[in-house]
């Protein structure tokens, strides 16, 4: 069985910290790897999706992909209290999203 | 432009109930998934449609649940008869385009809850 796996947190920084968040997957043929957020209560909302292994920077996010280690991870950068919430690693499988079960972030002032 | 909305956002009901889950795709967007999260496990995928068409049901749990999309817009989920472990939260999402880099809206989901 084809999973992702997060660690579940809570992961507590402080304001203004880089938030370093991490994802294994076990299937070595994935092609694409996504970080949703989900504010509770709230649509998981995309953040960022990488394909290429490396490095991928948007804002204050960095989304980290290396293949060979089937690691996939976050960096948010300057974090703030509305970074608050909980991340959600998914990689493709054609259509469809195979999601973790989310790492809780709070960011505290 | 309207996201994806999912009615209702709550629903309570007994066991040996049917409920009807309805979702509203973004307009446009022919490609329309249902995903579940059952309370303490991962978000995981039922099925998806493009337009009319169901093109992948292999998440679907077993034959108590029937997903329709008739004339390719909204879609419904129903569960006939619920159980017990059909509680969680149900998501709709929607994208113009399939492929690994397409990025799917999601809606606010519906909890459903069976008693």
């Amino acid at each position: 069985q084809k999973e992702v796996e997060q660690n579940s947190g809570p992961l507590s920084v402080p304001e203004g910290a880089i938030a370093s968040l991490n994802c294994t997957y076990s299937d070595r043929g994935s092609q694409s790897f996504f970080w949703y957020r989900q504010y509770s209560g709230k649509s998981p909302e995309l953040i960022m999706f990488i394909y290429s292994n490396g490095d991928k920077e948007d804002g204050r996010f960095t989304a980290q992909l290396n293949k060979a280690s089937q690691y996939v991870s976050l960096l948010i950068r300057d974090s703030q209290p509305s970074d608050s919430a909980t991340y959600l690693c998914a990689f493709s499988e054609g259509y469809a999203l195979n999601f973790g079960k989310g790492t809780s972030l709070l960011v505290t002032p | 432009e309207a996201g994806v909305t999912q009615f209702p956002s709550h629903s309570v009901i007994e066991k040996g109930q049917t409920v009807t889950l309805r979702c509203d795709p973004i307009s446009g967007h022919d490609n329309l998934y249902w995903y579940r999260r059952v309370m303490g496990k991962e978000i995981k995928f039922l099925l998806h449609f493009v337009k009319e068409s169901k093109q992948d049901e292999s998440g679907m749990p077993n034959n108590r649940f029937l997903a329709e999309r008739t004339g390719g817009t909204y879609s419904t989920l129903k569960v006939q008869p619920a159980e017990l472990e059909d509680s969680g939260v149900y998501f709709c999402a929607s994208s113009h385009q399939t492929g690994g880099n397409t990025e799917a809206f999601f809606g606010q989901g519906t909890r459903l809850t069976v008693v």
